[in-house]
C-alpha cells in the first residue's frame, strides 16, 4: 500500500516554542491531506482539511492561528503548533487520500508532542 | 452532522470465543473504513467496505455492511492474544462537498486473555 511517512515521531519542547511536523506521501500524490489529534485513550479527532495550494479548512473550535498547516507541494504537508502549551500535548496524526480519489486514506505513523 | 456511534467501548474475551464489535452511522454514506491501532502506534488499514451487502474477511476477522440499516460490523472468530488492540470504524462523510473526510467512532478497547 501507498506510504505515509510523519517527522518527527516524537517531540519533547518547553512551552511557549513552536514545533513544526511534517506529513508526507512517499509515493503517490496526495491532494487532499488531514490532520488528526489523539489524545489518551480516545478517538481520533479531525483538526484541518488540507488541499494542494490553497488554505486549509479547519473544523470548529480548532484555532487557525495556534495551528498553521501549510500543504505546498502534492506529497507535503506541515503542521505548526505555535506558542505551545501543555494542553497542546497529543498524538498528531496525518493522512493522505490519493490524487486519483480512490477513497483510500493512508496514515502517518503519527507525531507525539509533549510540551513542558 | 455524521455520528458514528461504537459498542461496545471496551470488550475482554478469552481466546477462542467470538464476539462482533457494532459501528451505526447517522446518515448516508457511501464508505465504511476499520483501523486498528495498538498502544502509541497511529491506525492500521484493516479493511475498506464500498456497497451495500459488502463482507470482506482477513484471517480471524471479518466486516459486514448494511447501508441500509446504516450498520457495520467486525465479527472475531476464536480470538487470540494478538489481535488485543483498539479497533475504530470510520464513515465516509462527503457532506463537505470536495473535503471528503473520515468521521471516527470511539473506539472498543479489546483484551484477549489467555
Amino acid at each position: 500500500g501507498a506510504v505515509v511517512s510523519q517527522h518527527p515521531s516524537r517531540v519533547i519542547c518547553k512551552s511557549g516554542t513552536s514545533v513544526k511536523i511534517e506529513c508526507r506521501s512517499l509515493d503517490f500524490q496526495a491532494t487532499t491531506m488531514f490532520w488528526y489529534r489523539q489524545f489518551p485513550k480516545q478517538s481520533l479527532m479531525l483538526m484541518a482539511t488540507s488541499n494542494e495550494g490553497s488554505k486549509a479548512t479547519y473544523e470548529q473550535g480548532v484555532e487557525k492561528d495556534k495551528f498553521l498547516i501549510n500543504h505546498a507541494s502534492l506529497t507535503l504537508s506541515t503542521l505548526t503548533v505555535t506558542s505551545a502549551h501543555p494542553e497542546d500535548s497529543s498524538f498528531y496524526i496525518c493522512s493522505a487520500r490519493e490524487r486519483t480519489n480512490t477513497g483510500e486514506l493512508f496514515f502517518g505513523e503519527g507525531s507525539r508532542l509533549t510540551v513542558l | 452532522e455524521l455520528k458514528v456511534e461504537q459498542n461496545p467501548l471496551f470488550l475482554s474475551m478469552q481466546e477462542g470465543k467470538n464476539y462482533t464489535i457494532y459501528c451505526n452511522y447517522s446518515t448516508t454514506s457511501d464508505r465504511l473504513y476499520w483501523y486498528r491501532q495498538d498502544p502509541g502506534k497511529s491506525l492500521e488499514s484493516l479493511f475498506v467496505l464500498l456497497s451495500n451487502g459488502a463482507v470482506k474477511q482477513e484471517g480471524r476477522l471479518m466486516a459486514s455492511l448494511d447501508t441500509k440499516a446504516r450498520l457495520s460490523t467486525l465479527h472475531i472468530t476464536a480470538a487470540v492474544h494478538d489481535l488485543s488492540a483498539t479497533y475504530f470504524c470510520a464513515v465516509g462523510d462527503n457532506s463537505g462537498g470536495s473535503n471528503y473526510k473520515l468521521t471516527f467512532g470511539k473506539g472498543t478497547l479489546l483484551t484477549v486473555n489467555p
